[in-house]
């Protein structure tokens, strides 16, 4: 079945460090890829999206890319910033049930210090 | 727009009362979601409906767990009796039907639940 595979957390940076959070997935067929992010106290919530090969989702300066030869779409930020601590939330969705069947990784808790 | 609304907010119970969770999708959307967050388990599905009618319900752990939803506007997630395990946080959610064009999950804030 599709499952995610997310690095393990808790992360802990300095403000304006470099993020990279991975992610990897199995899925039979092409799916769509997702990162949610949930604040704490809150519900997850969309962060970014893409729904093929080589498309890059972005928002907020977070940034992750569809990589199709290496089931990969890893989260990324230039320099981040102490409001971005959130757990964060890899996930897939079969292209034609979409939210019906999205199947969400572990999280991974990103602390950052100012 | 108001967002998925959940309530309570909080919830503390003793072993064996009764748990009643409520909560009300976005309006226009025809899919809703009920999720369980745990620190062991992380995100769990339990349960979801299209259009009020439950589709799948293989993530409802055991028959102490049970789910409705008699309009659009409304769900309940029920617990009885509610055991210590069953302590977490529970989210409902709600979307577009599939095909509609958009495949974006809308998360209320949750309800933390707290079995003594």
């Amino acid at each position: 079945g599709n499952s995610v595979t997310q690095m393990e957390g808790p992360v802990t940076l300095s403000e304006e460090a470099f993020l990279t959070i991975n992610c990897t997935y199995t899925a039979t067929g092409y799916p769509s890829l997702f990162w949610y992010v949930q604040y704490p106290g809150e519900g997850l919530q969309l962060l970014l999206k893409a729904t093929k090969a080589d498309d890059k989702g972005s928002n907020k300066g977070f940034e992750a890319t569809y990589r199709k030869e290496t089931t990969s779409f890893h989260l990324e930020k230039g320099s981040v910033q102490v409001s971005d601590s959130a757990v964060y939330f890899c996930a897939l969705s079969d292209r034609i049930q979409g939210a019906q069947k999205l199947v969400f990784g572990q999280g991974t808790r990103l602390t950052i210090n100012p | 727009d108001a967002g998925v609304i959940q309530s309570p907010r909080h919830e503390v119970t003793e072993m064996g009362q009764e748990v009643t969770l409520r909560c009300k999708p976005i309006s226009g959307h025809n899919s809703l979601f009920w999720y369980r967050q745990t620190m062991m388990r992380g995100l769990e599905l339990l349960i979801y409906f299209n259009n009020n009618v439950p589709i799948d319900d293989s993530g409802m752990p055991e028959d102490r767990f049970s789910a409705k939803m008699p309009n659009a506007s409304f769900s309940t997630l029920k617990i009885q009796p509610s055991e210590p395990r069953d302590s977490a946080v529970y989210f409902c959610a709600s979307s577009h039907l599939p095909g509609q064009g958009n495949e974006k999950l809308f998360f209320g804030s949750g309800t933390q639940l707290s079995v003594l």
